[in-house]
């Protein structure tokens, strides 16, 4: 597609549920990054994919948090155990390196 | 560790007017610099990218320049309208990806009264 997608827009979820957010990344991005923003706050990173591969997954906050990407497209964040904490907007960016990001409009999660 | 700043935090100004939002990094070397607009509870739109040989970068009403020696940008805003309050945020690549692959400023909230 034209930019990168997010799915779902937004997403309420009961505490303790798991939810999976994805993003699909403009066609031919090597790379792709996860971005977490908690209500009035800047952007927090989570994890970086070069293609297939996460070389960076330092900023994932616990062990409840997981990524994955394939075919060097898709990718999935997906969150167990969900705590209010986790409520933000999920932001994912692609970037064929060395040029500019392109972000998607995020995923809206709400955790009750 | 490269860190940015944006200077004003806030602004608020009157339609038509012209105005100037600063960013400033620590460390000169980057491949590029992005200024982006975020409208409350949505994503980032680019704006404008400058790459690290380049010294400015204009899209309509925007004009975005680079001084990478003294590690600063500013984006100029022409004739402002009440279309333009939004949140600005300043963003340095150094390449290589990763957690520091791209640092943000904390951005400058932009309100444009009508």
């Amino acid at each position: 597609g034209a930019g990168v997608s997010q799915s779902p827009s937004n997403k309420v979820t009961e505490k303790g549920k798991d939810v999976e957010l994805r993003c699909d990344p403009i066609s031919g991005h090597t790379a792709l990054y996860w971005y977490r923003q908690s209500l009035g706050q800047g952007l927090e990173f989570l994890i970086y994919f070069q293609g297939n591969s996460a070389p960076d997954k330092s900023g994932l906050p616990s062990d409840r948090f997981s990524a994955e990407r394939t075919g060097g497209s898709v990718s999935t964040l997906t969150i167990q155990r969900t705590q209010q904490e986790d409520s933000a907007v999920y932001l994912c960016a692609s970037t064929p390196e060395g040029y500019g990001y392109t972000f998607g409009s995020g995923t809206r999660l709400t955790v009750v | 560790k490269q860190e940015v700043t944006q200077i004003p935090a806030a602004l608020s100004v009157p339609e038509g007017e012209n105005l100037v939002l600063n960013c400033s990094f620590t460390d000169s070397a980057i491949y590029n610099l992005q200024w982006f607009r975020q409208d409350p509870g949505k994503g980032l739109t680019s704006l404008l990218l400058i790459q690290s040989s380049q010294r400015e970068q204009t899209s309509g009403r925007l004009n975005a320049s680079l001084d990478k020696s003294s590690g600063r940008s500013t984006l100029y805003i022409a004739a402002s309208q009440p279309g333009d309050s939004a949140t600005y945020l300043c963003a340095v690549n150094r390449g290589g990806g990763g957690a520091d692959g791209l640092t943000f400023g904390k951005g400058t909230h932009l309100i444009i009264q009508p």
